[in-house]
């Protein structure tokens, strides 16, 4: 069975500050892995995607990895905002059953002035 | 474009009372639809899916049921409502390769 983990599952830096988000899956057969941004009390935003064919994908001050492989994926973001507070969540669609994604626990991130 | 719909955002009801909540979808046919669960510090726990109308697979077992009468109306319900039905209720249509959310509906069983 799939599992995802995100660490840590809270964060709170200065702005400016360049941060690592962390996620990592048990099975690697993965379709692809996407990174969704939540703002409290809202739904979901798509943010990258990475198909498993891929090592990274890049959006703006964005940057995701995956190694398939070892079962990781980063996203970086660099020169952090307050605009960036939110949660962050990690969600993997498996090759074999790509109707359906599989969350991590997301990781609540704050940045402050 | 397309968009997705979810009413009513916000919901409080007593235990025992039934529950329906709705989703609709503009903008796309025959999409696939799904319902989350997101409880308070868990993450997102898909509850149904549906490939069509008529059709609904269920995740997890559980005091809830899914509908889908019409190709872009996807309805979550209850008979009876449990305390431990509390949450943020997600709807998402599938596009390619990703899952498009709504705005959520929040349900407080007191």
């Amino acid at each position: 069975k799939q599992e995802v983990t995100q660490i840590p599952a809270a964060l709170s830096v200065p702005e400016g500050e360049n941060l690592v988000l962390n996620c990592s899956f048990t099975d690697s057969a993965i379709y692809n892995l996407q990174w969704f941004r939540q703002d409290p009390g809202k739904g979901l935003t798509s943010l990258l995607l990475i198909q498993s064919s891929q090592r990274e994908q890049t959006s703006g001050r964005l940057n995701a990895s995956l190694d398939k492989s070892s079962g990781r994926s980063t996203l970086y973001i660099a020169a952090s905002q307050p605009g960036d507070s939110a949660t962050y969540l990690c969600a993997v669609t498996l090759s074999y059953n790509t109707d359906k994604l599989i969350f991590g626990t997301g990781t609540r991130l704050q940045v402050f002035p | 474009s397309q968009t997705i719909h979810q009413w009513p955002a916000t919901l409080v009801q007593p235990v025992g009372s039934p529950l329906s909540l709705e989703c609709t979808v503009e903008g796309t046919s025959n999409p696939n639809l799904y319902w989350y669960r997101q409880a308070a510090g868990r993450g997102l726990q898909l509850l149904f899916y549906s490939v069509g109308i008529g059709q609904i697979s269920s995740e997890v077992p559980q005091n809830l049921s899914a509908s889908r009468p019409q190709d872009r109306q996807f309805i979550l319900s209850s008979k009876k409502l449990l305390l431990s039905d509390s949450g943020f209720y997600l709807c998402a249509w599938s596009g390619t390769d990703t899952q498009y959310f709504g705005p959520g509906t929040r349900l407080t069983v007191l």
